[in-house]
């Protein structure tokens, strides 16, 4: 069975710092996918990233990279020197080779204070 | 590109009514989810369709509810004789992916809905 876990329910920072989302995630399959989406108050889920199984190479996109490791099967986020508008909740996603659905964490709500 | 659309962005109901709720993907995507989010959770996939045929649907989709896509465009989502346990935040998304949900969703507003 999928299954995300973002333990981290909710972290506060001051702005500039730099912050670390965990994510952890199980999964049978040998190819899959994982995601991270930003959703902030005005409720829509924005797309930040895709990851398939097989790519372990870490991202860098601006201020925000990404550490894939599949020996502890986890998948952190981290925002560095953050800014308020960094400020939302974010989610962690799983998807299967086929399947046609994302399974996501519970995700975490960062709050960046100025 | 005006991204995807969610009508009403708001609606309370009293127990047992019936509503509905309508989701204008973008417009070249041909494959349209519905997820439902409660408070301090994540999402969790509903339905899909891909154009107009319904694909699959989740174990979390009563009876009571019912969703179409009938010319692959907008689609609706029903939820019949509602309960308070129907609370949530209900999302649509959007994607113009074919064969694999392995893309990235674009997502409405969503709509709010509240059983009194």
């Amino acid at each position: 069975a999928q299954k995300v876990t973002q333990a981290q329910t909710e972290i506060s920072v001051v702005e500039k710092e730099d912050v670390t989302l965990d994510c952890v995630y199980e999964t049978r399959d040998t190819t899959y996918y994982l995601f991270w989406y930003k959703q902030p108050p005005s409720g829509e889920l924005v797309f930040l990233i895709r990851r398939n199984s097989f790519d372990e190479q870490n991202e860098i996109s601006g201020r925000y990279s990404w550490n894939f490791q599949k020996s502890t099967s986890s998948f952190n986020f981290t925002i560095t020197a953050s800014q308020v508008v960094d400020s939302a909740v974010y989610f962690c996603a799983l998807s299967e080779e086929g399947a046609q659905k994302l399974v996501f964490g519970q995700g975490t709500r960062l709050t960046i204070n100025p | 590109d005006t991204g995807v659309s969610q009508d009403p962005r708001h609606k309370i109901t009293k127990r047992g009514q019936n509503v509905t709720f309508r989701c204008d993907p973008i417009s070249e995507h041909n494959r349209l989810y519905w997820y439902r989010q409660t408070l301090g959770q994540g999402p969790e996939f509903l339905t899909y369709f891909q154009n107009e045929a319904q694909l699959e649907k989740s174990r979390l989709l009563s009876d009571r509810f019912s969703a179409e896509r009938p010319k692959g465009s907008f689609s609706t989502l029903e939820i019949q004789r509602t309960e308070q346990g129907d609370s949530a935040m209900y999302l649509c998304a959007s994607t113009e992916q074919w064969d694999s949900v392995n893309e990235k969703l674009f997502f409405g507003s969503g709509t709010q809905l509240s059983v009194l």
